[in-house]
């Protein structure tokens, strides 16, 4: 039983436009990761997050803890966002449940 | 300092063979953890590795088991290989593998069972 939801899974955007990435998981966790993975497989830890909101350059991340549900945002989008975006929930001791991904695709 | 690191790269076995793919953390990291990607499950949690000891395990069969040494370096062994076990094989250091910490990945092992 997956228990991380992720939408939507494929997304298609223009350059300059701000995305949206949604993530819903079903039980209490400890902390919820946002992963970027590009083609080749290598894999990025962008955000860690058990409460509130985290901004790096142009992303950000939320997560509603009595909603159970994390959002990652990305404004102004740029080719070199393409990607896939993972959200993954854990709990203790590294456990990780991952969603399906997101596969991001930016155009020029 | 040096990424996470994972030997080999890329491996072709065949079925009923066994495997041993190798994780070395980043120094001075001391949680190993373990994880398969395969286009249709996605990504799914192995094991995961503290000071020499399992503290977690996914819902994978007996075939699939690791170690840890004393110098936080991990293997990960797949034993009587099923076409189903080809994947990218990815294993991820952290500090101390609290909850909170954050975690690197490597650049994965990509298995292709024939």
């Amino acid at each position: 039983k997956n228990e991380v939801e992720q939408s939507p899974q494929n997304l298609t955007a223009q350059e300059g436009e701000f995305i949206t990435i949604n993530c819903s998981y079903s039980v209490g966790i400890s902390a919820l990761h946002w992963l970027q993975q590009h083609p080749g497989g290598g894999i990025v830890s962008l955000f860690m997050l058990s409460s509130g909101k985290k901004k790096h350059g142009r992303l950000i991340a939320t997560i509603n803890i009595q909603e159970k549900h994390s959002s990652l945002h990305i404004t102004a989008s740029h080719p070199r966002d393409s990607a896939v975006y993972i959200c993954a929930s854990v709990y203790n001791f590294n456990k990780f449940y991952f969603g399906s991904g997101t596969k991001l695709n930016v155009k020029p | 300092k040096a990424g996470v690191t994972q030997t080999p790269r890329y491996l072709i076995k065949t079925r009923g063979q066994q495997v041993t793919l190798s994780c070395s953390p980043i120094s001075g990291h001391r949680s190993v953890s373990w994880y398969q990607q395969t286009p249709g499950q996605g990504l799914q949690f192995l094991f995961e590795y503290f000071s020499e000891t399992q503290r977690n395990k996914g819902n994978f069969p007996g075939r699939f088991s690791g170690r840890q040494f004393s110098n936080s370096r991990s293997e990960m062994n797949v034993s009587t290989l099923e076409l189903g076990d080809s994947a990218l094989y990815l294993c991820a250091s952290s500090l101390v593998g609290d909850t909170y910490n954050e975690q690197f990945f490597g650049p994965g092992t990509r298995l292709t069972v024939l």
